[in-house]
């Protein structure tokens, strides 16, 4: 089955600790997205990329970083210096040349809590 | 900043009545205009997208748009219990190659009641 998953669903961790989320995608899409989800907000976009070696920042990156060795995989890691980062993170993917629909998939999130 | 309006709620409707989901947007230059439905503690599910002005219908579905305006609706007829979720408008306002930067209201709550 196509999709894209993330891990770990659940993942606790100490203050001034990295962690990294992974994503992986078998839907053969070109475009990668990690947006974070808080309680009563939107969708906020922290980084995307649109081909493999390549990817931009969002509105929220400071305190984030990301990698894009392979077109399946997108790992998002949280660092130490991003203040507030309890949050629900959702990796998305998008095909390339919809003609412009852009339409987004999600995985099935990441919930993060720091202790 | 480019924005997208939602009405919080929570809407509560009863079984088998229409629900109407309402969004605005800021930017005149967005082009492509989706809903999601997102169940507690889920991801968020394309249910519907549309690009021009008018209806398009998928199902008990129907979408909504009217650029002038810069306001988009989705409709839900026969309402049913699980169609209680959050109900996520996201908008395209950028264009940048292959990547879709896709802006998201804040969702609107639904509850349909028995």
């Amino acid at each position: 089955d196509g999709g894209i998953t993330q891990s770990p669903k659940y993942l606790f961790r100490k203050e001034g600790q990295n962690v990294t989320l992974s994503c992986e995608q078998n839907l053969n899409h070109d475009a990668m997205y990690w947006y974070r989800q808080d309680p009563g907000q939107g969708l906020r976009l922290i980084y995307y990329s649109q081909i493999v070696n390549d990817f931009q920042k969002g509105d929220i990156a400071e305190g984030y970083s990301v990698s894009r060795e392979k077109k399946e995989s997108f790992p998002l890691t949280v660092t130490s210096a991003q203040k507030n980062p309890t949050a629900f993170y959702l990796c998305a993917s998008s095909m390339r040349g919809q003609g412009g629909t852009g339409e987004l998939f999600f995985g099935e999130g990441s919930r993060l809590t720091v202790l | 900043q480019k924005e997208v309006e939602q009405n919080s709620g929570p809407l509560s409707v009863p079984e088998g009545a229409i629900a109407s989901l309402n969004c605005t947007y800021s930017d005149r230059g967005s082009q492509s205009f989706f809903w999601y439905r997102q169940y507690s503690g889920k991801s968020p599910e394309l249910i519907m997208s549309i690009y021009s002005n008018g209806d398009k219908e998928d199902g008990r579905f129907t979408a909504q748009l009217n650029k002038a305006s810069q306001y988009v609706s989705l409709l839900i007829r026969d309402s049913q219990p699980s169609d209680s979720a959050t109900y996520l408008c996201a908008v395209r306002s950028v264009n940048t190659g292959t990547a879709s930067k896709l802006t998201f209201g804040t969702g609107t709550r639904l509850q349909v009641t028995l």
